[in-house]
């Protein structure tokens, strides 16, 4: 298996342009997740989908963030509008089960200028 | 503030000597989890422990979980080069199970 897949790997883009980050899990895993890792703040849980439904989005910072899954082999993070506060790397991890390893992709690098 | 805490930030130290590392919180713990991060990579998993009081070892690699599940502990024997990379803990509590929490890591250098 390939493992998850992220595009782009890096990312650079200015202040109020729409950013789409995107991420294929691990076939035949259920559960998808989207994190952000600062150097302030660590990694954190921004949401979380099972079986393509979005169960806990608690985490995701604020309107402007949002995440959709249309199928089990395709997950997107949208920012719109970016702020430069939002530069972090972004990974997506996909499990099998809640409780199941969770494996990570390589990140995406966002540079918002 | 962060759930879980890890100490130290950093480490350096040479090739062949032992280190321990630690994840505290103040919270109780359903499970806990140890991961390495290399530069420009994702985690990944090294291991899980669920037991108050279990240890786990994996070749150089001791991990504890406290007997009241609130902290954990990594201890590396004869570290090596390859050992360097980014340590995070991480954890669900048992009052949100379904929720992940990291600490914010402790970075490990090797030097040859």
């Amino acid at each position: 298996d390939a493992g998850v897949i992220q595009s782009p790997r890096h990312e650079v883009t200015e202040m109020g342009q729409e950013v789409t980050l995107r991420c294929k899990p691990i076939s035949g895993h259920d559960y998808l997740f989207w994190y952000r890792q600062t150097m302030m703040r660590g990694l954190e849980l921004l949401i979380y989908f099972n079986n393509n439904v979005p169960i806990d989005d608690s985490g995701m910072p604020e309107d402007r963030f949002s995440a959709k899954m249309p199928n089990a082999s395709f997950s997107t993070l949208k920012i719109q509008p970016s702020e430069p506060r939002d530069s972090a790397v972004y990974f997506c991890a996909s499990s099998q089960g809640l409780k199941g390893t969770q494996y990570f992709g390589p990140g995406t690098r966002l540079l918002v200028l | 503030t962060q759930l879980l805490e890890q100490s130290p930030q950093f480490l350096s130290i040479q090739e062949g000597e032992n280190l321990t590392v630690y994840c505290n919180s103040s919270s109780v713990f359903s499970s806990l989890q140890w991961y390495r991060q290399e530069p420009g990579e994702g985690p990944v998993l090294l291991v899980t422990v669920v037991t108050g009081g279990e240890v786990k070892k994996l070749k150089r690699l001791t991990f504890q979980f406290g007997d009241a599940r609130k902290d954990s502990s990594l201890h590396i024997t004869a570290a090596q080069p390859g050992d360097t990379g980014l340590y995070l803990c991480a954890g669900s509590t048992l009052y949100n199970f379904n929720k992940f929490y990291f600490g914010s890591g402790t970075k490990l250098n090797v030097k040859p």
